[in-house]
């Protein structure tokens, strides 16, 4: 336990369906990411919150929405998506530090679009 | 571009040997952190070191860094079955306000009993 939680941990969705991904955190940190796993490739970044502002969009099709009401919940909204975007979606949380930062993971979403 | 690179890409060894793991990358860092994985679940923090440290141990786990070579090791002493997982390594290359890493694709790690 990290104490970083996502909700759902499994969801399969069709293309044309619209769902959200949950993830919280009350470990007072005031970082916030979403990642993509795919199978046999590096996790990849797709969006950073500092604060509840965006600071880091990492060219992530506009499918994906990102929404962070306060530093304690991150949301991943979901629109249309493909196939290839079935994958497991991280999300991790750091603190505030003067630059030597571990980030603490959540268990992820297992996401299957058909 | 992937920054971090790991070697091999798969470790299968016996319960009670070392494992030894490597990750090569490209550019200047901050720090490098290592992360398991256990199946189908989030990543957990094992050990960071920062760019001007050399050595860090915690328990059973040795981490080095070669600036110079840009490459860094993480040794896994007595292995135990319940260290299979996976492991990544992951560089920050930013300094102040907060990380943003950039992991390699893993190292699969299977320890027999």
């Amino acid at each position: 336990e990290t104490g970083v939680t996502q909700t759902p941990r499994h969801l399969v969705m069709g293309m044309t369906n619209k769902k959200s991904l949950k993830c919280e955190q009350h470990l007072g940190h005031n970082a916030m990411y979403w990642y993509k796993q795919s199978a046999k490739k590096p996790l990849e970044l797709m969006f950073v919150y500092n604060f509840k502002e965006q600071t880091e969009n990492n060219s992530v099709p506009s499918r994906f929405s990102p929404e962070c009401p306060n530093s304690s919940h991150l949301f991943l909204h979901l629109h249309t998506l493909q196939p290839e975007d079935s994958a497991l979606y991280l999300c991790a949380s750091s603190p505030p530090s003067g630059g030597y930062n571990e980030q603490f993971f959540g268990p992820g979403t297992r996401l299957t679009v058909l | 571009s992937q920054q971090g690179e790991e070697d091999p890409q798969a470790l299968s060894i016996q319960e009670g040997e070392n494992a030894t793991m490597n990750c090569s990358y490209k550019t200047s860092i901050n720090n490098l952190q290592w992360y398991r994985q256990n199946s189908g679940r989030g990543l957990v923090h094992l050990i960071l070191i920062r760019s001007n440290e050399r050595e860090k141990h915690s328990g059973r786990l040795r981490v080095t860094l070669d600036t110079s070579k840009k490459s860094s090791s993480l040794l896994i002493t007595a292995s135990r079955a319940a260290d299979t997982a996976s492991y990544f390594c992951a560089t920050d290359a930013r300094t102040g306000a907060n990380s943003k890493l950039t992991f390699g694709k893993g190292i699969t790690l299977s320890v027999r009993p």
